[in-house]
C-alpha cells in the first residue's frame, strides 16, 4: 500500500518533444506529490509538486496532472531539450516521510 | 536558500573500517533529517528519519546497530557505517526538512549524496 509505481522505466524522445512520465498509488493518506530531477553522482532536486485538492499544476516547462479518483498523477515536460536528460522521480508523502517510484530514465535527443 | 551539504561527497574504505558520513543544512535549522540510500539505477530508499536531539527512527530491515544516525543541533546530521563491507558500497543521500520552510509545506531538500565504496 505504501508504493508508488512509476512508468515507463525509460524514454527516448526528440529535441522539442513532450515526454510523459506517469506516476499511481495506493495509499489514500499521502497528501502531497513532488517530482524530482536526479542527474548522475547527484542529489535528487525538486521539479514541482502538488496537493491533492488540485487537478493541475505548471511551473515553466513543467505541468504535473493529477487525477484524485484514480489516484495517478503525470509529468509533462514540454519543449523537452538536451538538458532534461535525467532520471525523474515521482514521489509521495505520508506523514513526513516520502516514498519514491522507481524512476524514469530520460533521454531528450538532438 | 534551503541548501543541504554532504562531506565528503565520496569515500573508499577498506572492509571492516567505519565511515562517518555529514549532512548540514547550511541556512536553515532542520528540525528533521532523513537517510536515504541508493543503489545505481534504482530508486532511493528510506533508511532513518531523526529530529534533533531525538534518537532516529530506522525503516524496517535497516540495521540501527549497523548505521548509526546522530542530530546532534539543528543543522548538523551524521550517519556512520559501522564495520563496512562491500554489500554497503552505495550512495547515501541525506534530505532536512523545517516546518517553517516552503510556504509551510515542509518540503524535504535533498543534498548532493555521498558515494561510499567499501574494498
Amino acid at each position: 500500500q505504501q508504493q508508488v509505481k512509476q512508468s515507463p522505466q525509460s524514454l527516448i524522445v526528440q529535441k522539442g518533444g513532450i515526454p510523459i512520465i506517469n506516476c499511481a498509488y495506493e495509499n489514500t493518506a499521502f497528501d502531497y506529490f513532488p517530482w524530482y530531477q536526479q542527474f548522475p553522482g547527484k542529489g535528487p532536486a525538486l521539479l514541482i509538486a502538488i496537493r491533492p485538492d488540485v487537478s493541475e499544476k505548471k511551473e515553466g516547462r513543467f505541468t504535473i496532472s493529477f487525477n484524485k479518483s484514480a489516484k495517478q498523477f503525470s509529468l509533462h515536460i514540454m519543449d523537452s531539450q538536451p538538458g532534461d536528460s535525467a532520471t525523474y522521480f515521482c514521489a509521495a508523502r505520508g506523514g513526513n516521510k516520502l516514498t519514491f517510484g522507481t524512476g524514469t530514465q530520460l533521454k531528450v535527443e538532438l | 536558500g534551503a541548501v543541504v551539504s554532504q562531506h565528503p561527497s565520496r569515500v573508499i574504505c577498506k572492509s571492516g573500517t567505519s565511515v562517518k558520513i555529514e549532512c548540514r543544512s547550511l541556512d536553515f535549522q532542520a528540525t528533521t533529517m532523513f537517510w536515504y540510500r541508493q543503489f545505481p539505477k534504482q530508486s532511493l530508499m528510506l533508511m532513518a528519519t531523526s529530529n534533533e536531539g531525538s534518537k532516529a527512527t530506522y525503516e524496517q530491515g535497516v540495521e540501527k546497530d549497523k548505521f548509526l544516525i546522530n542530530h546532534a543541533s539543528l543543522t548538523l546530521s551524521t550517519l556512520t557505517v559501522t564495520s563496512a563491507h562491500p554489500e554497503d558500497s552505495s550512495f547515501y543521500i541525506c534530505s532536512a526538512s523545517s516546518p517553517g520552510l516552503a510556504g509551510g509545506l515542509n518540503e524535504q531538500f535533498f543534498g548532493p549524496g555521498t558515494r561510499l565504496t567499501v574494498l
